[in-house]
């Protein structure tokens, strides 16, 4: 199958620094790149919808202006948690598609700590 | 919201075949379903996806009933290293949303 590579899986932070996830889908053009956070035993909540050139469409809840989504080209998509908190702690997942209607490909996920 | 409803865990014995349920009452018809499982601390892998017809793949095998409203992942004979939290979504179009899934067990 395709593979989506996302960097870094594992980050440390201190209390308001901000991080910045890459999501990179390394042998396809992804159309659309999705960004989840899962909380432990919990299911992935999806966070952004994001297409290429395009502004992120954000679920309900999600603030946009802490999580930043960019996706600047076909391969690749961004997240920055700005000014993280402790509780912005979290696994963080992306998730590429080649078109729609299509299989989804996973990162292996980030693991945020804020400190 | 995409909504879909699976049992909270299932067990199965290993080199055995395990029926994953899953119901979608609320899917439309351009909906595909889609079929997902994550392993503790890794993203979540593809398994399957399909629109209307069954399914097969070398991973498993996916049944939809007629009317869609609900579908079964097959694993045809259950390893241990199938042991995973399966999803089950149906998406419209770039929606993925996934619910709860179910947690599998498998006994050696």
């Amino acid at each position: 199958g395709a593979v989506v590579s996302q960097h870094p899986s594992r980050v440390i932070c201190k209390s308001g620094t901000s991080v910045k996830i890459e999501c990179r889908s390394l042998d396809f053009q992804a159309t659309t790149m999705f960004w989840y956070r899962q909380f432990p035993k919990q299911s992935l909540m999806l966070m952004a919808t994001s297409n290429e050139g395009s502004k992120a469409t954000y679920e309900q809840g999600v603030e946009k202006d802490k999580f930043l989504i960019n996706h600047a080209s076909l391969t690749l998509s961004t997240l920055t948690v700005t000014s993280a908190h402790p509780e912005d702690s979290s696994f963080y997942i992306c998730s590429a598609i080649r078109g729609r209607n299509t299989e989804a490909f996973f990162g292996q996920g980030t693991r945020l700590t804020v400190v | 919201d995409a909504k879909t409803t699976q049992p909270n865990s299932m067990e199965s014995n290993e080199e055995e075949p395990v029926h994953l349920p899953c119901n979608h009452s609320t899917i439309s018809g351009t909906d595909y379903i889609h079929w997902y499982r994550q392993l503790p601390s890794q993203g979540p892998e593809y398994v399957i996806h399909g629109l209307t017809s069954n399914v097969n793949n070398r991973m498993a095998s996916l049944a939809i009933a007629e009317d869609r409203k609900s579908s079964t992942l097959i694993l045809h004979r259950a390893t241990l290293r199938d042991a995973a939290v399966y999803y089950c979504i149906h998406s419209r179009g770039n929606d993925m949303r996934f619910g709860a899934g179910t947690r599998l067990t498998v006994k050696p």
